[in-house]
């Protein structure tokens, strides 16, 4: 059972535009959801992340939306810059349980 | 500040043979995490530890894997007998307790198993 998922195995963006991660969820318990990208090699690190309470959070160039009737989040990436270039996972808990559930993940490529 | 501690990087290993991996968490973090990240697939968590108590473990497969935490600090995961099936990265991860949930992740362990 895929309580979060990223249905979208990969996108490509050209540098400087707009990218737009998207992640939907099916569990109604969640209340806290965060973003995590991977390099090749490497573990997963924080990005952002959002409670239930509420529905945007910027950090920078990142900004991750949440939808709690459609149970639909998107991270959006503005400008993108080759750097950005990784696996992204979603990831979804709730409050008192501490354990993530992770998405399948979304490989983001730059192009210059 | 110092991440999260893993290793070895890489081990390859036959099936039927033991593996075990060591992880040394964030100072001051209580919660320990492991995860198992198959290729193309996110990580699914094995066994979380708070302190030196497991608070879940339910998805640990307890016929060829164990993990313990003495002292409450760092972990060791094992494998035995190892499957085909266990290649993956092992991820460990820690936080501390009531700090939004975000979690720490270490830089993993590869393991192929031939």
């Amino acid at each position: 059972d895929q309580q979060v998922k990223q249905n979208s195995p990969s996108l490509s963006v050209q540098e400087g535009r707009i990218s737009i991660l998207n992640c939907d969820y099916t569990n109604s318990m969640f209340d806290y959801f965060l973003w995590y990208k991977k390099y090749p090699a490497e573990g997963p690190t924080f990005l952002i992340s959002i409670s239930s309470i509420k529905d945007k959070n910027e950090d920078g160039r990142f900004t991750v939306f949440l939808n709690k009737s459609a149970k639909h989040l998107s991270l959006h990436i503005v400008p993108s810059q080759p750097g950005d270039s990784a696996v992204y996972f979603c990831a979804a808990t709730y409050f008192g349980n501490e354990k993530l559930t992770f998405g399948t993940g979304t490989r983001l490529t730059i192009i210059p | 500040e110092a991440g999260v501690a893993q290793s070895p990087r890489y081990k390859i290993i036959e099936k039927r043979q033991s593996v075990a991996f060591w992880c040394n968490p964030i100072s001051g973090h209580a919660t320990l995490y492991w995860y198992q990240q198959i290729l193309g697939q996110g990580p699914k968590l094995l066994i979380q530890f708070q302190n030196n108590g497991v608070v879940d473990d339910s998805q640990l497969p307890k016929d060829r894997f164990s993990a313990e935490r003495l002292k409450g600090v760092d972990s060791t995961l094992k494998i035995q007998p190892a499957k085909l099936e266990d290649s993956a990265v092992y991820l460990c991860a820690s936080s501390q307790i009531r700090q939004g949930n975000t979690i720490y992740f270490g830089e993993g362990s590869w393991l192929t198993v031939v």
